[in-house]
């Protein structure tokens, strides 16, 4: 079965720089998730979009933005980027139904190092 | 959505049954159990979910007490490949036409299976 797609899966950037990671949902997912999760701890959501809109938004910085495309890809770009930005950067996509007991499949995440 | 609590660390025997507790005492009548799991930096990995009836599928079983407030996810015959973090999420389902499908992460329970 397809599985959500995410790139780069490895990714090495310097402070101040820009990065931009990518995700491709499971097909016919309309709803996709980013998650941070840093060195020993749980992850932690960032923000969702659901039909191309932002439909939530959790503890990510201003220096973070994404959207979701018309193909429902989502892309999540970093700029001025920090040491503490290093992280592990899940994507994940949950499927338009059933609906109300949507389930999240997580991609296999984008494993960013800021030097 | 509601708080969850598990204990931090279990041990298991190859080929016995995992017995994973969670303990959601403020949980809503509208909020779902899911457990997840995360084995070394991978991505989490959906496992099971219920409302109130306990639910079986091919990974696990799950058992919710009457009143709501725990929960136990049981792996029969568990494995080394079992090996990982598990957390019990609890979150509010789908409504309407706006997700509010984030999965909020707590400590999970570390599940190692020796041989």
């Amino acid at each position: 079965a397809a599985g959500v797609i995410q790139s780069p899966r490895h990714l090495i950037k310097e402070k101040r720089e820009t990065a931009t990671l990518k995700c491709y949902p499971i097909p016919r997912h309309d709803t996709v998730y980013w998650y941070q999760q840093g060195p020993g701890q749980d992850p932690q959501f960032l923000i969702s979009f659901y039909e191309k809109m932002q439909s939530d938004k959790g503890s990510i910085p201003d220096r973070f933005s994404a959207q979701q495309f018309s193909d429902y890809h989502s892309e999540l770009n970093m700029s001025s980027l920090e040491l503490g930005d290093s992280a592990l950067y899940f994507c994940a996509s949950s499927p338009v139904a059933p609906r109300p007991q949507e389930t999240q499949y997580f991609g296999p995440g984008t494993r960013l190092l800021v030097l | 959505d509601a708080k969850t609590t598990q204990p931090p660390s279990m041990d298991c025997a190859e080929g016995r049954a995992a017995n994973l507790p969670c303990n959601h005492s403020t949980i809503s009548g509208n909020e779902y159990v899911y457990w997840y799991r995360q084995i070394h930096s991978q991505g989490p990995q959906y496992i099971i979910h219920g409302l109130k009836n306990n639910e079986t599928n091919e990974m696990a079983s799950l058992i919710i007490t009457e009143d709501r407030k725990s929960s136990t996810l049981i792996l029969p015959h568990a494995t080394l490949r079992d090996t990982a973090v598990y957390y019990c999420i609890v979150r509010v389902s789908f409504q309407g036409g706006t997700s509010y499908g984030k999965l909020t992460f707590g400590q999970g329970t570390i599940l190692t299976v020796h041989p």
